[in-house]
C-alpha cells in the first residue's frame, strides 16, 4: 500500500499569505496525485488533478506541482474562504490512498 | 448537470447488513470509474472500493470479503452492499466519480454501527 504523508498537519495563516502543503508518497506514483479541499460538513472538492492540472472553476491562486514521490499544493494570496482541510490522494496503484489531511486555520 | 445522491445510511447493529445507493444524473455510471470513500467522525478520508467501466472491482483490505460494489445500468445507480458490519465501519460514506481525480462527490450518507 502506498502511504501518503502530508505536512504540516495544521497551519494557522493570515489572509494574503502564501501557503505550501506537501505530500510525500512512500514510493513513486508518477503524476497520479490529486488534491482536494474539504470544509466542515461538506463533501470534498477537487482542486488539482494529476499533480498540476487545475480542475475547472478552481480559483487560480491554487496550484500544484511535483512528480514521483514529492508533491506540493500552493495557495497564493490566501483568502478567508480557504479555511478548510486539504487532502492529497493517489490513484497510481491499488489500494488508492489519501493523505491524513492538513487543516488550515485563518487567523 | 452532474449530480450524485447517496441514500441508505442509518443505525445498524454490529453484524448487520446495509445497502447504500448512489443515484447519478447528468452522466452514465456504467461508462465511468465509480468509487466509494468513507470518513469516520472527525477523521480523514478512506478509500473503500472502485468499480471500473468494464465491471471489474477492487476493495480496501478493511472491507474485503464483507462489502460488495455494484451498479444497475438501467437505474444509473451505484450500490455498496455492506455485510458483517463492525463499529469501525461507522462513517459518512461518499460516492465519487473518477475522471482523473474524483471530480464529483455525493453529499454523503451516515452509517452508524452500534448496539
Amino acid at each position: 500500500e502506498i502511504v501518503l504523508t502530508q505536512s504540516p498537519d495544521f497551519q494557522s495563516v493570515t489572509p494574503k499569505e502564501k501557503v505550501t502543503i506537501t505530500c510525500r508518497a512512500s514510493q513513486s506514483i508518477g503524476s497520479s496525485l490529486h488534491w482536494y479541499q474539504q470544509k466542515p460538513d461538506q463533501s470534498p472538492k477537487l482542486l488539482i488533478k494529476y499533480a498540476s492540472q487545475s480542475f475547472s472553476g478552481v480559483p487560480s491562486r491554487f496550484s500544484g506541482s511535483g512528480s514521483g514521490t514529492d508533491f506540493t499544493l500552493t495557495i497564493n494570496s490566501l483568502e478567508a474562504e480557504d479555511a478548510a482541510t486539504y487532502y492529497c490522494h493517489q490513484t497510481s496503484s491499488l489500494p488508492y490512498t489519501f493523505g491524513q489531511g492538513t487543516k488550515l486555520e485563518i487567523k | 448537470e452532474v449530480q450524485l445522491v447517496e441514500s441508505g445510511g442509518g443505525l445498524i447493529q454490529p453484524g448487520g447488513s446495509l445497502r447504500l445507493s448512489c443515484a447519478a444524473s447528468g452522466f452514465t455510471v456504467s461508462s465511468n470509474y465509480m468509487n466509494w470513500v468513507r470518513q469516520s467522525p472527525g477523521k480523514g478520508l478512506e478509500w473503500v472500493s472502485v468499480i471500473y467501466s468494464g465491471g471489474s472491482t477492487s476493495y480496501a483490505d478493511s472491507v474485503k470479503g464483507r462489502f460488495t460494489i455494484s451498479r444497475d445500468n438501467s437505474m444509473n445507480t451505484l450500490y455498496l452492499q455492506m455485510n458483517s458490519l463492525r463499529a469501525e465501519d461507522t462513517a459518512v460514506y461518499y460516492c465519487a466519480r473518477d475522471l482523473g481525480g474524483y471530480d464529483y462527490w455525493g453529499q454523503g450518507t451516515l452509517v452508524t454501527v452500534s448496539s
